[in-house]
């Protein structure tokens, strides 16, 4: 039961162009949401978050977009770079037991941005 | 500041064997968390540690442990290994995660199991 879902595991986009990366959720106690990097052989790199409370969130090229009503949120990349081609990860947050919290990841989408 | 360190960097074992894996956090964490990422199934979680007691297990099979030490540094165990277990296997560390606040990951060990 996959509580976090990236549908599309590769996508090419022209550089300069816009890349948009979709994630859909189907938990509803998820409250917080974070977006991943990832290069061959290296862990993941944050990226950028956003919190349930909000339905938007940027940091330069980087914008997070957040429908709670649709559990859905996506990451736009303008203009997209050749160094943006790597694995993005979508995850989620909810509280657990005992105060902790854990990540729940989707299966991740291979950008590849082509010159 | 250092970062997460992972060793080993890679591993070959056979079938049934055992395997220890060892992750430093990034100094002054103490939350260490192990995830397993396979082709197609993204990063799954294992476990969370926290001053040395696991609070948080995810959906594995006992084969998987593990533990912390006083110093916050962490080892997984992985007993009576399976071809499916080769994988990347993912340290992360946070200052205590119970925040809402992002992990800092290692490079992983890649195990293979053959």
């Amino acid at each position: 039961d996959q509580q976090v879902k990236q549908n599309s595991p590769s996508l090419s986009v022209q550089e300069g162009r816009i890349s948009i990366l979709n994630c859909d959720y189907t938990n509803s106690m998820f409250d917080y949401f974070l977006w991943y990097k990832k290069y061959p052989a290296e862990g993941p790199t944050f990226l950028i978050s956003i919190s349930s409370i909000k339905d938007k969130n940027e940091d330069g090229r980087f914008t997070v977009f957040l429908n709670k009503s649709a559990k859905h949120l996506s990451l736009h990349i303008v203009p997209s770079q050749p160094g943006d081609s790597a694995v993005y990860f979508c995850a989620a947050q909810a509280m657990t037991r005992g105060s902790a919290r854990q990540l729940t990841f989707g299966s991740g989408t291979q950008l590849t941005v082509l010159p | 500041k250092a970062g997460v360190t992972q060793t080993p960097r890679y591993l070959i074992k056979t079938r049934g064997q055992q395997v220890t894996l060892s992750c430093s956090p990034i100094s002054g964490h103490r939350s260490v968390s192990w995830y397993q990422q396979t082709p197609g199934q993204g990063l799954q979680f294992l476990f969370e540690y926290f001053s040395e007691t696991q609070r948080n297990k995810g959906n594995f099979p006992g084969r998987f442990s593990g533990r912390q030490f006083s110093n916050s540094r962490s080892e997984m165990n992985v007993s009576t290994l399976e071809l499916g277990d080769s994988a990347l296997y993912l340290c992360a560390s946070s200052l205590d995660g119970t925040v809402v606040e992002k992990l800092f990951f290692g490079s992983g060990t890649q195990l293979s199991v053959l």
